[in-house]
């Protein structure tokens, strides 16, 4: 099975800074990434998904940017932090299109 | 918007079966269904999945109905560990990658 690693577990940044989130993923190649933002009490939403180095898609317009530079590597950055970007992000892969995503542990990002 | 309908929350006494329902009553003919859940502050965890046949696992049951528009997810002797947002997805469309998440519903197994 795979192994999704998102650091940091928690984060705290003031309005207006960056942000930079990873997420890498063991146990297999050519995986489909995913980010997705939980807020408090919500449920998920997906953010960007990737079928591949260099190809995102977006599902929601937003203050958000994802990158794919690696087959196993998934950031989500941000030029410029607002109060609604926090969260908790969670980064999920998967196989391919019709077998289950395996999630990470997530980052709980609060924006002051 | 999700494609599938759950209650908000359900309470299950400890060591009784759990059956939450899912409508998604939109299904396409290749569109599976998933069931996810989870577990205060972590990432969810995938419990079973099924296109048209039941399907068990040795986590719970899919019930899947004839015309594919509900089914249900059976925790045969829910325990306190089962405690979770239960969700229920399905695939949006065929040659896309995404999956939906809805609010789930919230299940709470009582001692």
């Amino acid at each position: 099975s795979q192994t999704i690693h998102q650091w940091p577990a928690t984060l705290v940044q003031p309005v207006g800074s960056p942000l930079s989130l990873e997420c890498t993923v063991e146990g297999t190649s050519n995986p489909n990434l995913y980010w997705y933002r939980q807020a408090a009490g919500r449920g998920l939403q997906l953010l960007f998904y990737s079928v591949g180095i260099g190809q995102i898609s977006s599902e929601v317009p937003q203050n958000l940017s994802a990158s794919r530079p690696q087959d196993r590597q998934f950031i989500l950055s941000s030029k410029k932090l607002l109060l609604s970007d926090s969260g908790f992000y969670l980064c999920a892969s998967s196989g391919s299109s019709y077998n289950e995503q395996f999630f990470g542990p997530g980052t709980r990002l609060t924006v002051l | 918007d999700a494609k599938t309908t759950q209650p908000t929350s359900m309470d299950c006494a400890e060591g009784r079966a759990a059956n939450l329902p899912c409508n998604h009553s939109t299904i396409s003919g290749n569109e599976y269904v998933y069931w996810y859940r989870q577990i205060h502050s972590q990432g969810p965890q995938y419990i079973i999945h099924g296109l048209k046949n039941n399907e068990t696992n040795e986590m719970a049951s899919l019930i899947i109905t004839e015309d594919r528009k509900s089914s249900t997810l059976i925790l045969p002797h829910a325990t306190l560990r089962d405690t979770a947002v239960y969700y229920c997805i399905v695939r949006v469309t065929s040659g896309t990658y995404k999956y939906i998440f809805g609010t789930g519903t919230r299940l709470k197994v009582l001692a």
